[in-house]
């Protein structure tokens, strides 16, 4: 079965540092998301992106977020200064052109800030 | 808004037993989906079952089976004959039709015991 993949698996950066996610959809699929879970807390999303842009975002994505579709099939979030609240898992998740169709969720990467 | 309610934050049974996993839903919509998602200890998340609100018939996957009462808003998810597999975090879900983001519950932390 066709998988979302995240790289890297594990990320630990310092406070104030850039970091870019990257993830790769099912070749098919054209909507994608951003989910992040804190330890012990349950999921929440961030962003969705359809046909290169944003369709719709949470009150965590702030202008700290960005979301890129650079070459057509990585999707990338990159946090500009990272704070120590930022140490989460984040999931990337893509879907086919029916929304709300099956999402498919990727490994996810730990992204650790010091 | 919309919020989704998982009140058992553990659960144990035998392996072989039945077990419920509980979820309660506020919305004010009457169009929407409901899901089960696994996150075993690997923290990816997997789609277990999804039902669509407006179909009576709740939805069956193989040993998984929802109770899905929309009236009382409140959407359990049934595991027959449980395995040592089934053990992780399991989540409930919910997305308005026509939105494009999961509201996840709390998670219920599922133990199947040898």
């Amino acid at each position: 079965e066709p998988e979302v993949t995240q790289t890297p698996s594990h990320q630990v950066t310092q406070m104030g540092q850039e970091v870019i996610l990257r993830c790769v959809p099912i070749s098919n699929h054209l909507y994608f998301y951003w989910y992040r879970q804190i330890l012990g807390q349950k999921v929440e999303f961030l962003v969705s992106f359809y046909n290169n842009e944003i369709s719709e975002k949470s009150e965590i994505f702030d202008d700290q977020f960005s979301v890129e579709r650079p070459d057509g099939s990585n999707f990338t979030l990159k946090i500009r200064s990272t704070k120590l609240e930022d140490s989460a898992m984040y999931f990337c998740a893509s879907s086919r052109q029916i929304r709300n169709e099956k999402l498919f969720f990727g490994s996810g990467t730990q992204l650790s800030v010091l | 808004a919309q919020t989704v309610t998982q009140s058992q934050p553990e659960m144990s049974v035998q392996e072989a037993e039945t077990v419920t996993l509980s979820c309660t839903y506020d919305t004010s919509e009457s169009n929407y989906y409901l899901f089960w998602y696994k996150q075993p200890p690997s923290r990816q998340m997997i789609l277990v079952i999804r039902q669509e609100a407006y179909k009576q018939q709740n939805a069956t996957e193989n040993r998984f089976s929802v109770n899905f009462q929309k009236a009382a808003k409140s959407f359990s998810l049934k595991i027959s004959d449980s395995q040592l597999g089934d053990t992780a975090m399991y989540f409930c879900a919910f997305m308005w039709l026509g939105a494009q983001k999961l509201v996840f519950g709390q998670g219920t932390r599922l133990t199947i015991n040898p």
